[in-house]
């Protein structure tokens, strides 16, 4: 069964500071990997998609690295905003098309 | 072009009730999903399809029924509801295995009284 774990579970961090996300999963046979945001009381809004053959990618601020074959990947925001407070979803699709998601890393950048 | 749409976006049953939430995708996806959302827990899959009348179980599928009859919708029943199932549900879609990105609707907030 794979399992995907991210850490930490919340942090707060000063505006402008770099936030690093970390996301791990028990099994390196994976398609892809998918960063979400997720605002509170709304739906998954998809930041990057990484497929199992990359080492990055990139949008904006936000770049993903992953490493399949150690079975972890870290979502980098650069120099942080207010707006940037969200809760972030990282999962793995593998399998028969499962998804397999961890618990989110929930985000407060402090003004 | 409207991506995932589900119906309803917030509902409230009484135990027992029945009620089917409904999901459609406009981008001719072969998969879709349902997974729901729990505090502390996760998102976690309840049933998914990789094609019109193909449906398989996922993580937590009882209590749930679904259909595949056309490659666009994708509803899920509830037969008789119970205070465990309320959660937020959401519906995903997505191509077939070529590694491209999940598309998930604006989720449907069930209470369960």
């Amino acid at each position: 069964k794979q399992e995907v774990t991210q850490i930490p579970a919340a942090l707060s961090v000063p505006e402008g500071e770099n936030l690093v996300l970390n996301c791990s999963f028990t099994d390196s046979a994976i398609y892809n990997l998918q960063w979400f945001r997720q605002d509170p009381g709304k739906g998954l809004t998809s930041l990057l998609l990484i497929q199992s053959s990359q080492r990055e990618q990139t949008s904006g601020r936000l770049n993903a690295s992953l490493d399949k074959s150690s079975g972890r990947s870290t979502l980098y925001i650069a120099a942080s905003q207010p707006g940037d407070s969200a809760t972030y979803l990282c999962a793995v699709l593998y399998g028969n098309n499962r998804l397999a998601f961890g618990k989110g890393n929930q985000v407060v950048v402090i003004p | 072009n409207a991506g995932v749409t589900q119906t309803p976006k917030f509902q409230v049953l009484k135990t027992g009730q029945s009620m089917t939430l409904q999901c459609a995708q406009d981008m001719n996806h072969e998969y879709m999903s349902w997974y729901r959302q729990d505090p502390g827990m996760g998102l976690r899959l309840i049933h998914y399809s990789v094609g019109a009348g193909i449906t398989d179980q996922g993580e937590v599928p009882n209590g749930y029924n679904v259909s595949r009859s056309t490659t666009e919708d994708f509803p899920l029943r509830l037969l008789s509801a119970a205070p465990s199932q309320t959660s937020v549900y959401f519906c995903a879609s997505n191509r077939a295995r070529t590694s491209t990105e999940a598309f998930f609707g604006q989720g449907t907030r069930l209470t369960v009284v």
